[in-house]
């Protein structure tokens, strides 16, 4: 079975840190480009972060660059989401998702999560 | 970065009731459209990539059509496990994609 699970969150203050994890199962992972989602409480999905399945690229949305770091161990099959300077409006369930890409029956090319972790919960509050 | 819009917000519907949902992009964004289903407390699930394409194991009432900015996801017959928050995501601007902000499907 195609897995990927989540673990590492938690109650952090203000300015702390944290970080998460992703252990993938069932799946070549090091040939699979990976994101970070996130959704506050109450509220839709927001991408977080991007990685190639080397690991030599990575992407950011704005609300977290120069503060979340993306990497990932290919020889363990785990991808990570280093968090630092946290704030109150980063507090959400995180999720890691396996990205499918390729060219559809319809002709044009796709870009997509197949595969989604059960979500990790991160709280920032003092 | 591209906008999504989703309508309706909410809607209440019925067991075997066809369902319709739009959503709509701020810019054309070809074909790169996926659908999501979230039932409480649960992860994303995928529907439908590159706008019409169903995934694996999903069902064949879920379809999905459009192109440059309108979209639409439809159910043609509502099963009570239907019952969730639909997203649509864009995947143009790969990998900055966005969702659209969620339609919410109540049982009538």
């Amino acid at each position: 079975d195609v897995q990927l699970l989540e673990s590492g969150g938690g109650l952090v203050q203000p300015g702390g840190s944290l970080r998460l994890s992703c252990a993938a199962s069932g799946f070549t992972f090091s040939n699979y480009a990976m994101n970070w989602v996130r959704q506050a409480p109450g509220k839709g999905l927001e991408w977080v972060s991007a990685i190639s399945g080397s690991g030599s690229t990575t992407f950011y949305a704005d609300s977290v660059k120069g503060r979340f770091t993306i990497s990932r161990d290919n020889s363990n099959n785990t991808l990570y989401l280093q968090m630092t300077s946290l704030r109150a409006d980063d507090t959400a369930v995180y999720y890691c998702a396996k990205v499918i890409e390729g060219i559809a029956a319809a002709g044009g090319d796709y870009y997509a999560m197949d595969v989604w972790g059960q979500g990790t919960t991160v709280t920032v509050s003092s | 970065d591209i906008q999504m819009t989703q309508s309706p917000s909410s809607l209440s519907a019925s067991a075997g009731d066809r369902v319709t949902i739009t959503c709509r992009a701020s810019q054309s964004i070809a074909s790169y459209l996926n659908w999501y289903q979230q039932k409480p407390g649960k992860a994303p699930k995928l529907l439908i990539y590159g706008a019409s394409s169903l995934q694996s194991g999903v069902p064949s009432r879920f379809g999905g059509s459009g192109s440059g900015t309108d979209f639409t996801l439809t159910i043609t017959s509502l099963q009570p496990e239907d019952f969730a928050t639909y997203y649509c995501q864009q995947s143009y601007s790969t990998p900055r994609i966005t969702f659209g902000p969620g339609t919410k499907v109540h049982i009538k």
